[in-house]
């Protein structure tokens, strides 16, 4: 089956750094990537949409300037974790679409652990 | 977003069959049902999707009442690596913006 990998899978970092995680499909192309967040014991929570080559659509209520997202490549997006603070601390899960016939399917990947101490 | 409603838990016992219910009763004609599942500390997991015929694969089975108002996750055999969360979705096919509801935790005894 298809691949999609997240790096890093954990990462702590200090209050007010900047995180970088990284979600790549790694046999097909994804013109499409989502970004979710989790939070202990809840579900996932759709952050953004991240289109290759345009500016990535954020879900209410999530501020575009503090989960900066890029997406440059068929292959690769990344979502930045700008001046992270404790509350940020969740569990990063991204999801690439690839195209199925007459329709698509969402493959996960593993997730990113962020601590912000 | 057409919204699913599943029970929060379930318990099974191992080798026995597992019945996951799902109830969307606000399904649009072109909606798509999927069931992911999650386990802990891990990204889903694609199960299964219909759209109106029942489904079957190695991992599960999918039967969609014929109205489509509601839909049954079926694992025939649960083992213990089949505990985890299940996650009933509708999607529009051609659009893979999947939200999550609350899903339904499964507890397979031994």
């Amino acid at each position: 089956g298809a691949v999609v990998s997240q790096h890093p899978s954990r990462v702590i970092c200090k209050s007010g750094t900047s995180v970088k995680i990284e979600c790549r499909s790694l046999d097909f192309q994804a013109t499409t990537m989502f970004w979710y967040r989790q939070f202990p014991k809840q579900s996932l929570m759709l952050m953004a949409t991240s289109n290759e080559g345009s500016k990535a659509t954020y879900e209410q209520g999530v501020e575009k300037d503090k989960f900066l997202i890029n997406h440059a490549s068929l292959t690769l997006s990344t979502l930045t974790v700008t001046s992270a603070h404790p509350e940020d601390s969740s569990f990063y899960i991204c999801s690439a679409i690839r195209p199925q016939g007459r329709r698509t399917e969402a493959f996960f990947g593993q997730g990113t652990r962020l601590t912000v101490v | 977003d057409a919204k699913t409603t599943q029970p929060n838990s379930m318990e099974s016992n191992e080798e026995e069959p597992v019945h996951l219910p799902c109830n969307h009763s606000t399904i649009s004609g072109t909606d798509y049902i999927h069931w992911y599942r999650q386990l802990p500390s891990q990204g889903p997991e694609y199960v299964i999707h219909g759209l109106t015929s029942n489904v079957n694969n190695r991992m599960a089975s999918l039967a969609i009442a014929e109205d489509r108002k509601s839909s049954t996750l079926i694992l025939h055999r649960a083992t213990l690596r089949d505990a985890a969360v299940y996650y009933c979705i509708l999607g529009q096919g051609g659009s893979e913006k999947l939200v999550f509801g609350k899903g339904t935790k499964l507890t397979v005894n031994p």
